[in-house]
């Protein structure tokens, strides 16, 4: 399966600090996208990043991409209660039938006010 | 421009049981897709279509079947319901296919569904 691995499961942090999630996957990709999911809800899309773009900036979101090593990460800044949501990274898969987005089993971030 | 509207929002069924879990948009987008979620499996992929009259096979397609007969519309049936598809299911949709043109994911707010 060409499912994402994000890392670590969870993570709690303070308010004010940053939280760096990661995205691991298993083979070529045309772009990877990270989503947010808040408890009882769908999940947000948050940012996409192309295979041929190494980092992408949006308001306090910085995600990175390294495709020789086939990750990803997520870095919020200054990071708030309300971000306390599940963080998962989502991909294609370029040598795959088209129409297939594979979805990692996601962070679990906790911010404490 | 109420996005991605799934229904029912809980169900419970009896083993055995069929169902229908329905999906519709309002966005005009090409793409539709569900997924169930499960405690520590993540999404996984259970049908998707590119189109009307175009649906294919994800990850994890056994005991449910689609159609898309209209551009709005993506229906899920359960065709007899097992406790193994206790879930919360979530309807997807995107102006594009995915792949060299994949956009954003809508997501709708899940259909949680036990099977007793």
């Amino acid at each position: 399966s060409q499912q994402g691995e994000e890392d670590p499961q969870a993570l709690s942090i303070q308010e004010g600090e940053n939280a760096t999630m990661n995205c691991s996957y298993k083979t070529s990709i045309n772009n990877l996208q990270w989503y947010r999911q808040n408890s009882g809800r769908g999940l947000v899309h948050l940012i996409l990043i192309r295979s041929n773009e190494r980092e992408k900036h949006s308001g306090r979101l910085r995600v990175t991409l390294d495709t020789s090593k086939k990750s990803s990460s997520l870095l919020i800044t200054a990071s708030r209660a309300a971000d306390t949501a599940s963080y998962f990274c989502a991909t294609d898969d370029r040598g795959s039938t088209l129409g297939r987005l594979y979805f990692g089993r996601g962070t679990q971030l906790t911010v404490w006010p | 421009n109420a996005g991605v509207t799934q229904t029912p929002k809980f169900q419970v069924l009896k083993t055995g049981q069929s169902m229908t879990l329905q999906c519709a948009q309002d966005m005009n987008h090409e793409y539709m897709s569900w997924y169930r979620q499960d405690p520590g499996m993540g999404l996984r992929l259970i049908h998707y279509s590119v189109g009307a009259g175009i649906t294919d096979q994800g990850e994890v397609p056994n005991g449910y079947n689609v159609s898309r007969s209209t551009t709005e519309d993506f229906p899920l049936r359960l065709l007899s319901a097992a406790p193994s598809q206790t879930s919360v299911y979530f309807c997807a949709s995107s102006y594009s296919r995915t792949g060299l043109y994949t956009g954003e994911l809508f997501f709708g707010e899940g259909s949680r569904l036990t099977v007793l």
